[in-house]
């Protein structure tokens, strides 16, 4: 079974772009999320899907991050505009249960 | 909110020698979570090691344990002879219920040597 896919691994953007990350969940899975990752805060959940319902929508990034689930074989997490601060890991996980992470896109915003 | 403390890395440890990486919780809005341990290897992605839903209980994978302690609020990730190949990073994390995201701590970075 394919795993969840995440597309780009790796991003560079300019201070003020718009960038959207895709992620594809584990068929069948039900719920998808999306983390960011950093070295100071470590991992927090930026938003929650449950059958492409968002349920949770982490209040610390309502403002410029907004994930959408089109299908429930797709997710886009769009950034706008970025920040230098940023600069993280962005990750996704799908479930049915258990969360399956895919590998990350590494965001660099300069 | 809700938080996880875990032993702050990077832990050191020789090959067959035991470890120990500490985890601390405080959930808000529930009395008992859902706990686990994840685990992210040199090059691939984050990946369950083992979660424990029931306090009192035991997980183990890969000759890893953890304990869920409700009177101490921890789930201390434990193994008694470490290989190479546990070189690492462990999180500690928790779900308030099945429909909600996770709650994750910082990671501790294991290497253990031969």
């Amino acid at each position: 079974d394919a795993g969840v896919t995440q597309t780009p691994r790796h991003e560079v953007a300019e201070k003020g772009q718009t960038i959207i990350l895709k992620c594809e969940p584990v068929s069948g899975h039900n719920d998808l999320f999306w983390y960011r990752q950093t070295k100071i805060q470590g991992l927090e959940l930026l938003s929650y899907f449950r059958s492409k319902s968002l349920m949770e929508d982490g209040g610390a990034f309502k403002d410029r991050f907004k994930a959408e689930m089109l299908n429930s074989s797709f997710s886009t997490l769009k950034i706008q505009p970025t920040e230098p601060k940023d600069s993280a890991v962005y990750l996704c996980a799908s479930s049915l249960d258990e969360q399956y992470f895919g590998p990350g896109t590494r965001l660099t915003v300069l | 909110g809700d938080s996880v403390t875990q032993t702050e890395g990077p832990v050191t440890v020789s090959e067959s020698e035991s470890l120990i990486i500490n985890c601390t919780y405080s959930a808000t809005s529930i009395a008992y979570p859902n706990l686990f341990w994840y685990v992210r290897y040199p090059g691939e992605g984050l990946q369950l090691l083992l979660k424990v839903i029931t306090a009192g209980q035991k997980g183990s994978s890969r000759g890893f344990e953890a304990t869920y302690n409700k009177e101490t609020t921890s789930f201390h990730l434990q193994k008694a002879s470490v290989q190479e190949s546990d070189s690492a990073v462990y999180y500690c994390a928790l779900r308030n219920n099945y429909a909600q995201g996770l709650t994750f701590g910082l990671g501790t970075r294991v290497s253990v040597f031969p």
